[in-house]
């Protein structure tokens, strides 16, 4: 069955601190791979997606992504973190129209 | 460019009353989708919409959740009767054509359900 997991429910990062936030996916062939961020009160927006080529996805403000096919895992991560990197985060794995959300990891920013 | 409307923000009722929430999509968009989010999980998606007509419903609860996109333009999505378990954010998102993956879904901010 497809799935997908995002082992870390809450992390806190100090600013100015790397990032790295696990996603884990199980699918029958390699799915489209998408990170989204969600503010309080806001809608998701997409920071990055994977379809083919590169495994090192760029996206928005700052953040990539990479694609490890041997470990099923598409991995966010930000070299240095802003307070208002504060949020949701969640990875999403799909299939033609076919999209399903992890839980999500709630990412706190120490000052 | 405006983004996705929904009404209304937050709404509160009790149980076994009807509940309605509104979307209007990005102006042209001819994909529209509504998630449900339930607290401390990701969207679920109940229904999926191109232009006027349902491409996938098949996690919508057809039993008490009703949604419809009349014109292929904005969309209402109904409850009735509510359940304490129909608790969440129900979001909208609409998508520029056909729906598939490779297209990038832009979202609402979200009606928050509060059954009672």
């Amino acid at each position: 069955a497809q799935s997908v997991t995002q082992p870390d429910i809450h992390i806190t990062v100090s600013e100015g601190a790397s990032l790295e936030l696990r996603c884990n996916y199980s699918y029958g062939a390699t799915p489209y791979l998408f990170w989204y961020v969600q503010s309080p009160g806001q809608g998701l927006q997409l920071l990055l997606k994977y379809f083919s080529g590169d495994t090192l996805v760029q996206g928005i403000k700052g953040f990539e992504a990479e694609f490890k096919r041997s470990q099923s895992s598409f991995n966010l991560r930000k070299p240095s973190v802003h307070w208002s990197d504060a949020a949701e985060y969640f990875c999403a794995v799909g299939w033609v129209n076919d999209m399903r959300f992890g839980a999500g990891t709630r990412l706190t920013v120490k000052p | 460019e405006a983004g996705v409307a929904q009404s209304p923000r937050y709404k509160i009722i009790e149980k076994r009353q009807s509940v309605a929430f509104w979307c209007n999509p990005i102006s042209g968009h001819a994909t529209l989708y509504w998630y449900q989010q339930i607290l401390g999980q990701g969207p679920k998606l109940l229904i999926q919409f191109q232009n006027n007509g349902v491409v996938d419903d098949s996690q919508l609860p057809k039993d008490r959740f009703s949604a419809e996109r009349l014109k292929g333009v904005d969309s209402t999505l109904k409850i009735q009767p509510a359940k304490l378990e129909d608790s969440a954010v129900y979001l909208c998102a609409s998508s520029p054509l056909t729906g598939e993956l490779q297209e990038t879904q832009y979202f609402g901010p979200g009606t928050r359900l509060l059954v009672l």
